[in-house]
């Protein structure tokens, strides 16, 4: 079952501008993390962001949490073409029985154009 | 570094037919996993292993089986295949496992299966 919702589904921007993506999800979560994939590879681990976290930086990223809307935002700043990827949000929450289990939601389809 | 590797990339199956996509991980990580990307409906876990000789069900295991009998591979084998289980199938691994696992998983650059 899908635990993270990311909004929007498609996000298409001019290169220099900013992106902003958002997750929503449902139940308490450890934390939250951002993945890239770009086309046709696999996924890439960008950050994770701990329930008791707001904020956190990496590089261009940055990653908010808002545990009491049960939701985050990815923000991407001064994009560039290489940028284009899909961007997936991934909860990780306890599942039961001692153990955690990380869930993917749908991801967004990010296109900068040069 | 190799990092995950997935074999084979790409493989073409008529429905019925068994295969095994195989998954070796030269990280040492407890915790490995198998996901199924579908277009309109993201990862899906299938199964996953928490170490050597453990192994569970995830999301959607029908139709697939997996085992763990080394630290290092993690094999998937579909049983007898259905074009539904036509996909692109990525294999994760995490270096903590049991049951704190909440680390970031590292990717295979996946198989992509086409069943006829």
């Amino acid at each position: 079952s899908q635990q993270g919702e990311e909004d929007p589904q498609a996000l298409s921007i001019q290169e220099g501008e900013n992106a902003t993506m958002n997750c929503s999800y449902k139940t308490s979560i450890n934390n939250l993390q951002w993945y890239r994939q770009n086309s046709g590879r696999g996924l890439v681990h960008l950050i994770l962001i701990r329930s008791n976290e707001r904020e956190k930086h990496s590089g261009r990223l940055r990653v908010t949490l808002d545990t009491s809307k049960k939701s985050s935002s990815l923000l991407i700043t001064a994009s560039r073409a290489a940028d284009t990827a899909s961007y997936f949000c991934a909860t990780v929450a306890y599942s039961g029985a001692g153990s955690y289990q990380l869930t993917f939601g749908k991801g967004t389809k990010l296109s900068v154009i040069p | 570094n190799a990092g995950v590797t997935q074999t084979p990339k790409f493989q073409v199956l008529k429905t019925g037919q068994s295969m095994t996509l195989q998954c070796a991980q030269d990280m040492n990580h407890e915790y490995m996993s198998w996901y199924r990307q579908d277009p309109g409906m993201g990862l899906r876990l299938i199964h996953y292993s928490v170490g050597a000789g453990i192994t569970d069900q995830g999301e959607v295991p029908n139709g697939y089986n997996v085992s763990r009998s080394t630290t290092e591979d993690f094999p998937l084998r579909l049983l007898s295949a259905a074009p539904s289980q036509t996909s692109v199938y990525f294999c994760a691994s995490s270096y903590r496992g049991g049951a704190s696992n909440t680390g970031e998983l590292f990717f295979g650059e996946g198989s992509r299966l086409t069943v006829l």
